[in-house]
């Protein structure tokens, strides 16, 4: 059981570069999410989907991209890094069908970007 | 809007002692799901153990259970028998009954467990 796979787990940016995190999840869920964690702050929401071909906005979504061309993918996309956006980025999703409750959210292991 | 705070950054217990994290929330719904996750340095967030407002009963999972206060609007974490492998932070979490699943989340506290 792979659950929720994200790349790369590292990654150094400069300042104005771009570049797309991946999330993938082979649990046929619905919902999937990207959050940012910064130390002190917890998770914050940058960006969700309810389903396939669905996208929303979640606290922080400035400066991110995001698409879900395939359910079981769900993509994140920075156009022009800045150094705020140094941060450990996770992926989660979870089932519609089954309440999250029962199991939660399940994660991704991270991808630690810096932006210099 | 709801809220969750962890008022403890850190906490350090004794290995086999018992420790509480203490965590609060604010809302409004009458029906919602409390989570504690757990996360060591690997970076992997794990479910610790969950609550549905709607139960009475605290939610026990082996040496971890909770102390759901709903009127007072607290959802603490007591870790028994702490062993080193519980050493992690440990971040509350709150989800509203909406069709989205979000979960909001507090800031963590960090459990240092002294052999």
């Amino acid at each position: 059981n792979a659950g929720v796979t994200q790349t790369p787990k590292f990654r150094v940016l400069k300042t104005g570069q771009s570049m797309t995190l991946l999330c993938a999840q082979d649990m046929n869920h619905e919902y999937m999410y990207w959050y940012r964690q910064d130390p002190g702050m917890g998770l914050r929401l940058i960006h969700y989907s309810v389903g396939e071909g669905t996208t929303a906005k979640g606290e922080v979504p400035d400066g991110y991209n995001v698409s879900r061309l395939k359910k079981q993918n769900f993509l994140l996309g920075l156009e022009s890094a800045a150094p705020s956006q140094t941060s450990v980025y996770f992926c989660a999703s979870s089932n519609r069908d089954r309440p999250p409750h029962y199991y939660g959210y399940t994660f991704g292991s991270g991808t630690r970007l810096t932006v210099v | 809007a709801q809220t969750v705070t962890q008022s403890q950054p850190e906490m350090s217990v004794q290995e086999a002692e018992t420790v509480t994290l203490s965590c609060t929330y604010d809302t409004s719904e009458s029906d919602y799901y409390l989570f504690w996750y757990k996360q060591p340095p690997s970076r992997q967030m794990i479910l610790v153990i969950r609550q549905e407002a709607y139960k009475q009963q605290n939610a026990t999972e082996n040496r971890f259970s909770v102390n759901f206060q709903k009127a007072a609007k607290s959802f603490s974490l007591k870790i028994s028998d702490s062993q080193l492998g519980d050493a992690a932070m440990y971040f509350c979490a709150y989800r509203s009954m909406d069709s989205n699943y979000q979960l909001i989340w507090g800031a963590g506290t960090k459990l240092i467990i002294k052999p």
